[in-house]
């Protein structure tokens, strides 16, 4: 069965700081891969995907992500966080080999962006 | 164009009872998904419906059941609810096929006293 790591359940950063978070899989046949952002109250807002095209991914919001296959990740990336920017956000994926497309969510890390 | 629509928004009901939530997908979506997240945890998925057939299914148990409508709305349906129960219920909406990405509606909030 398919399995998400997200490492650090809480990361904080300063405003206009680099934000990473970090995602990664286990599958011996790379998965589509997903980020998405939860505002409290609210569904979940995909971010970006990948889907077996370029290896670098860009999303909306500034965000990126790159796929690295030799390491089983898909780290999200944005060069300079703002105050809007704090929020949950999932990585999840969906095994190629199913016939639907359900996800598998990470257990999420909560981003906090100081002042 | 309207997303993913999810009703109600919050519900309260106590052990035992049974409840119905639904769910409008976005235009031109075929396939519906449910999924329950716990306060603190990420999405767990419970089913999937494409062509009014449950086509995959998560672990939880059969006191959780589904319907997808000719018009691919869908029901998610819980019965002899437990205290566990209690989750933010979110539908997701597709098109078929395993790359394309699901969007999410706001879910139900549903309390179990």
């Amino acid at each position: 069965a398919q399995s998400v790591t997200q490492l650090g359940s809480h990361v904080s950063v300063s405003e206009g700081a680099l934000v990473l978070l970090r995602c990664n899989y286990s599958s011996s046949v790379p998965p589509y891969l997903f980020w998405y952002v939860q505002y409290p109250n609210q569904g979940l807002q995909l971010l970006l995907k990948y889907t077996s095209a370029a290896t670098l991914v860009k999303g909306i919001n500034g965000f990126e992500a790159e796929f690295k296959k030799s390491e089983t990740s898909f780290h999200l990336t944005k060069p300079s966080a703002h105050m809007s920017d704090a929020a949950e956000y999932f990585c999840a994926v969906s095994d190629k080999n199913n016939a639907g497309n359900m996800l598998t969510f990470g257990g999420g890390t909560r981003l906090m962006v100081k002042p | 164009d309207a997303g993913v629509t999810q009703s109600p928004t919050h519900l309260i009901k106590t052990r035992g009872q049974q409840v119905t939530l639904r769910c409008s997908p976005k235009s031109g979506h075929d396939t519906v998904s449910w999924y329950q997240q716990a306060l603190g945890q990420g999405p767990q998925f419970i089913f999937q419906y494409y062509e009014e057939e449950e086509r995959q299914r998560g672990n939880f148990p059969d006191r959780f059941s589904g319907h997808q409508f000719p018009n691919y709305s869908s029901e998610l349906n819980v019965n002899a609810l437990l205290l566990g129960d209690s989750a933010l219920y979110l539908c997701a909406s597709s098109l078929t096929g395993t790359d394309q990405p699901q969007h999410f509606g706001d879910g139900t909030r549903l309390s179990i006293l």
